[in-house]
């Protein structure tokens, strides 16, 4: 599965859009980009995955590059409980896959009344 | 619904004790299950994964070792702890049937080690 690279930190005022960035320039054309948040001390979640086309679900939205090197996620009214880890993941859909995921470091997004 | 379900909640165990953490999948069959591992401060670790039953992978060599004795059973053990397995273990679990579809967590168990 191909590296992504996202910053380590970022804040948010509540109420306000968060975009979270998340570079994956080495990415093959059957990855998928997974994304996850992970609040403190309970175990990851979902938030949405997405191929080339844009994705909006009730929690998010994810924007990818044309030429799929990088994407955004975007919460689009930030609040309080937003605050956790969020992770970008890049994932092989092809046969013989085993659905595992391999998290790197996140962003931990803080989110400031 | 599918939920999954992982105990104990929270052990404190002296090295050299054994483990056994449990895991256990409802409202699905033939699942994928996965093993994590997060240490204090650092981010998730994939520690094992079995995609059958008696079918157990290994990520990284280590003192803990995996079962699957049933489809929706998912065990995690050691004979003898040491201290650099404390940490969060989370299990996770994902449809077996598509190669698309996320990863599930149970809400994970938090091991002290003394």
């Amino acid at each position: 599965d191909a590296k992504t690279t996202q910053p380590p930190s970022m804040d948010c005022a509540e109420g306000r859009a968060a975009n979270l960035p998340c570079n994956h320039s080495t990415i093959s054309g059957n990855e998928y980009v997974y994304w996850y948040r992970q609040i403190h001390s309970q175990g990851p979640q979902y938030i949405i995955h997405g191929l080339k086309n844009n994705e909006t679900n009730e929690m998010a939205s994810l924007i990818i590059t044309e030429d799929r090197k990088s994407s955004t996620l975007i919460l689009p009214h930030a609040t309080l409980r937003d605050t956790a880890v969020y992770y970008c993941i890049v994932r092989f859909h092809g046969s013989g896959n085993t659905g595992k995921l391999i998290f790197g470091q996140g962003t931990t997004l803080q989110v400031k009344p | 619904s599918q939920t999954i379900h992982q105990w104990p909640a929270t052990l404190v165990q002296p090295v050299g004790s054994p483990l056994s953490l449990e895991c256990t999948v409802e409202g699905t069959s033939n699942p994928n299950l996965y093993w994590y591992r997060q240490a204090a401060g650092r981010g998730l670790q994939l520690l094992f994964y079995s995609v059958g039953i008696g079918q157990i992978s290994s990520e990284v060599p280590q003192n803990l070792s995996a079962s699957r004795p049933q489809d929706r059973q998912f065990i995690l053990s050691s004979k003898k702890l040491l201290l650099s397995d404390s940490g969060f273990y989370l299990c996770a679990w994902k449809s077996g049937r598509v190669n698309t579809g996320e990863l599930f967590f149970g809400e994970g168990s938090r091991l002290t080690v003394l």
